[in-house]
């Protein structure tokens, strides 16, 4: 099955840098790559995601870069601030899947705690 | 919209009790699935239902017990629970979406605990 591991697992920035979060998945058949910020006790929330044609997707503050061939993807946030402060897992989808090709298997990373100081 | 709405937020209840946990969507999503996750850890995926048909199960306890009634709810019967099934448990769904049929949205999760 799909494996993705994501570093580092802690990152500490001052507000105004950048801050970059690092994927690689082991199934060169997975074709979405979505990024979730997770704030304490909160749920999930999706902040961009890419798809296997796409080489860059960028919005606003948030990009996210994807290399097929080296099997990783990047998620960069610039100018960062206080409020960015949260957990970032990346996941990886592979090809349809389920009996009617409606559902789809994500594997996440383990996660980058994400620290903005001020 | 893409709003997916569970209750209770929050659940204690006893080893012998029996409980259910729900979820709701109204996104016209097909696919839905249960997550568990433990605190610093990524979710881990327990089951997945597709046009209301259980698709998948992930090796998980007999004690979690799943049920689709209809498109757009699923619930999870909890029935005699062990400490180490505390966990927030979260509900997604996925199907068209600006984002593409594949994106999935979690709820706000239940917060479980054992006792």
């Amino acid at each position: 099955g799909e494996n993705v591991e994501q570093h580092p697992s802690t990152l500490s920035v001052q507000e105004g840098d950048s801050a970059v979060i690092k994927c690689t998945y082991s199934d060169s058949a997975s074709n979405y790559f979505p990024w979730y910020k997770q704030e304490l006790g909160k749920r999930p929330q999706l902040i961009i995601d890419i798809r296997s044609n796409v080489g860059e997707k960028k919005d606003q503050r948030i990009a996210v870069t994807l290399n097929k061939t080296a099997k990783h993807f990047s998620l960069h946030i610039t100018e960062t601030q206080p409020e960015d402060s949260a957990v970032y897992f990346c996941a990886a989808k592979g090809p349809k899947w389920g009996p009617t090709g409606t559902a789809s298997k994500l594997t996440f990373g383990t996660g980058t705690r994400l620290q903005v100081t001020l | 919209d893409t709003e997916v709405t569970q209750t209770p937020k929050h659940l204690v209840m006893g080893m012998t009790n029996k409980k259910s946990l729900k979820c709701e969507q109204h996104m016209g999503h097909r696919a839905m699935y249960w997550y568990k996750q433990k605190a610093k850890k990524p979710p881990e995926l327990m089951f997945v239902y597709s046009y209301e048909k259980l698709s998948i199960n992930e090796s998980v306890p007999s004690r979690f017990s799943p049920e689709c009634p209809n498109s757009s709810l699923l619930n999870l019967h909890l029935h005699a629970l062990q400490p180490e099934d505390s966990a927030l448990y979260l509900c997604a769904s996925s199907g068209r979406g600006t984002s593409g049929r594949e994106t999935q949205y979690f709820g706000p999760g239940t917060r479980l605990l054992v006792l």
